[in-house]
């Protein structure tokens, strides 16, 4: 049973424009989100997180926003770029779920075009 | 260097072979989680160690998989009688404390013949 949930495989985008990645989850004990970068052959690598107590996080080019009544969130990349180009994975962990891993989404491969 | 480091970085076996995997995690980290990547799937949570507690075993998909953390540090993850359904790519990861980011070694990857 898949609780944190990709729905778009891929995505292409012009550079300079905003790449919007979606994450759906259903488990409501979730408290804490994270994105992921994987490129091949390498492990993925953290991007940003979020905590439930917030709705919005920064960083740079990256945004993640949270909307916990709809349990959804996304990853905003602006402006993209070409080295942006891809796969993004959406994972979840929650401290009263009684499980101590990250659960994963199945991932979004981006493509930026010059 | 200072990440997550895993080996080997590729491994080919006949089924029915034992593998061992090895996972040494950013030194000082008190957590270190084994993954699977299957092809087209997301990560799938394997095992999990925290300090000197027993590990959570909860996603070990058969008893052909054990690990061991010995002294802390390095993990290997071993698989008895592969199959070919073992065919994935393993990932190890490790963080500072649980419900941290947890930063990920760029996997093993086994194929079985």
């Amino acid at each position: 049973d898949q609780q944190v949930k990709q729905n778009s495989p891929s995505l292409s985008v012009q550079e300079g424009r905003i790449s919007i990645l979606n994450c759906d989850y259903t488990n409501s004990m979730f408290d804490y989100f994270l994105w992921y970068k994987k490129y091949p052959a390498e492990g993925p690598t953290f991007l940003i997180s979020i905590s439930s107590i917030k709705d919005k996080n920064e960083d740079g080019r990256f945004t993640v926003f949270l909307n916990k009544s709809a349990k959804h969130l996304s990853l905003h990349i602006v402006p993209s770029q070409p080295g942006d180009s891809a796969v993004y994975f959406c994972a979840a962990s929650g401290t009263r779920t009684g499980a101590n891993n990250l659960f994963f989404g199945t991932g979004t491969r981006l493509t930026v075009i010059p | 260097g200072a990440g997550v480091s895993q080996s080997p970085s590729n491994k080919v076996t006949e089924k029915g072979k034992d593998v061992e995997l090895r996972c040494d995690p950013i030194s000082g980290h008190t957590a270190l989680y084994w993954y699977r990547q299957s092809l087209g799937q997301g990560l799938e949570f394997l095992i999990y160690f925290q300090g000197n507690s027993a590990p959570d075993k909860s996603g070990l998909p058969s008893d052909r998989f054990s690990a061991e953390r010995t002294g802390g540090s390095v993990s290997t993850l071993t698989i008895q009688r592969t199959q070919q359904e073992d065919s994935a790519v393993y990932l190890c990861a490790s963080s500072d404390t649980s419900n941290q980011p947890q930063h990920f070694g760029d996997g093993t990857r086994l194929s079985i013949l």
